[in-house]
């Protein structure tokens, strides 16, 4: 089965702080997605990434970075965390065909306080 | 742009009755649709899927949904509710001329009462 991992499942940081997302794939995917999920507001696309080194900017990118210098890892880095970055974050895999699906992790429940 | 919503926040089912959740969406071309489940504490799982072809997809767990292109529509249903279908569903949509993403609805939360 496809393994789609990130590194917390439940994180508490204060304002100001850098903070790091990590996640990691083991099926060899081109395709990694970084969502988060609000209650109300579904799942919105922060980041995407094609392939190593390539990004593209979601719907909510602001306040995020992302890194993907090797396959199986993408990152997700908030370069000083505010309050309303409280949220789960879920991290998505998939092969490079757009009519697959996407594998998920568990997600980091991120408090920021 | 692309869109999808779905209009009920909350559905509750008695177990064994037949459930539905509803999806309408709005691209510009012709669609690929996804159901996604989550349950408590764990992230999304794939269930179905539209790409082309017959109209009714049949997914895992029991799950189907309807593709209707005149109504703009993408319901998903099963016979016989279980309780252990309770948990959240989110509808997908992708426009293939378009973003490589795919776009999430809000979700439905879905409890079948024992």
């Amino acid at each position: 089965d496809v393994k789609v991992t990130q590194s917390s499942r439940y994180l508490v940081k204060r304002t100001g702080e850098k903070v790091f997302l990590e996640c990691v794939q083991d099926m060899d995917h081109e395709n990694m997605f970084w969502y988060r999920q609000d209650p109300g507001l579904g799942l919105r696309l922060i980041y995407f990434s094609y392939d190593v080194k390539m990004k593209e900017k979601g719907d909510i990118p602001e306040g995020y970075s992302v890194s993907r210098e090797k396959k199986e890892r993408f990152s997700l880095i908030l370069e000083s965390a505010s309050t309303n970055q409280t949220s789960m974050y879920l991290c998505a895999s998939r092969i490079r065909a757009s009519n697959e699906k996407l594998f998920f992790g568990s997600g980091t429940q991120l408090s920021v306080l | 742009a692309q869109s999808v919503a779905q209009p009920e926040d909350q559905v509750n089912v008695a177990e064994g009755n037949p459930l539905t959740v509803k999806c309408t969406y709005s691209v510009s071309g012709n669609p690929y649709l996804f159901w996604y489940v989550q349950y408590p504490n764990r992230g999304l799982q794939f269930l179905l899927k539209y790409i082309t072809g017959d109209n009714l997809v049949k997914g895992s767990y029991g799950f189907e949904a309807e593709f209707n292109k005149s109504q703009t529509s993408f319901h998903l249903k099963k016979p016989s509710a279980l309780v252990s279908d309770s948990a959240l569903y989110f509808c997908a949509v992708r426009d293939p001329t378009g973003a490589n993403n795919l776009f999430f609805g809000t979700g439905t939360r879905l409890t079948v009462i024992p």
